[in-house]
């Protein structure tokens, strides 16, 4: 498609459970991020590649939280044994040059 | 670590009025500088970027910035606005060779008929 793509769009789940975020992005962009986004605040630093390579997971707030992308395209964002406070907005970005990110519609987790 | 400040949540304004939205950033190296904006159930998109050269800086829909390295600010205007740019806007910097944006936490624009 022409942009970045999520899915879901929305995710509501229980405590507990584990969920698995989409990311598609822009067809030949390289780089890949992940932010998280509480509402009434800009989007927090998750984690990024290059093609597979995940270059800096420093953002990541503990281990129930890993990504990958295993050929370079397509990132799935994974959350084990969810909490409340793991509710937010999810985006996903892709890039081509110097840090300009395009941004996805996000996917808007509700963990109850 | 670089760091960003926005220092108003919110800006109300009235149509065809100027607006500048303010925008600090810290960090001792060089910087890129991007101001990404986010209507109602959308996605960010990009307003405007400095990466090198001319300091004032020419965006989508009638925004311009200007970046002061000895003032640390990359402020955002637009000398009428409409309607239509109520909106929020996102102030980012990426340490040059770091290409990982840090946001500030966001203005909203308000604008008033």
């Amino acid at each position: 498609g022409a942009g970045v793509s999520q899915s879901p769009r929305y995710k509501v789940t229980k405590r507990g459970q584990d969920v698995a975020l989409r990311c598609d992005p822009i067809s030949g962009h390289v780089s890949l991020y992940w932010y998280r986004q509480a509402l009434g605040q800009g989007p927090e630093f998750l984690t990024y590649f290059n093609y597979e390579a995940q270059q800096d997971k420093s953002g990541l707030p503990n281990d129930r939280f890993s990504a990958e992308r295993p050929e370079g395209s397509i990132s799935t964002l994974t959350i084990q044994r969810t909490e409340q406070r793991d509710s937010a907005m999810y985006r996903c970005a892709s890039s081509s040059t110097r840090g300009e990110l395009f941004f996805g519609e996000g996917s808007r987790l509700t963990v109850l | 670590a670089q760091s960003v400040t926005q220092l108003d949540s919110q800006v109300p304004v009235f149509e065809e009025a100027p607006v500048e939205l303010r925008c600090n950033y810290s960090s001792s190296v060089s910087v890129y500088l991007f101001w990404y904006v986010q209507y109602p159930n959308q996605g960010l998109q990009l307003l405007l970027k400095y990466l090198s050269g001319s300091t004032l800086v020419k965006g989508i829909n009638g925004f311009e910035a200007e970046f002061n390295k000895s003032q640390t600010s990359f402020h955002l205007r637009k000398p009428s606005v409409h309607i239509s740019d109520t909106a929020e806007y996102f102030c980012a910097v990426s340490v040059g060779g770091s290409y990982i944006p840090t946001f500030g936490r966001g203005t909203s624009l308000i604008v008033h008929p």
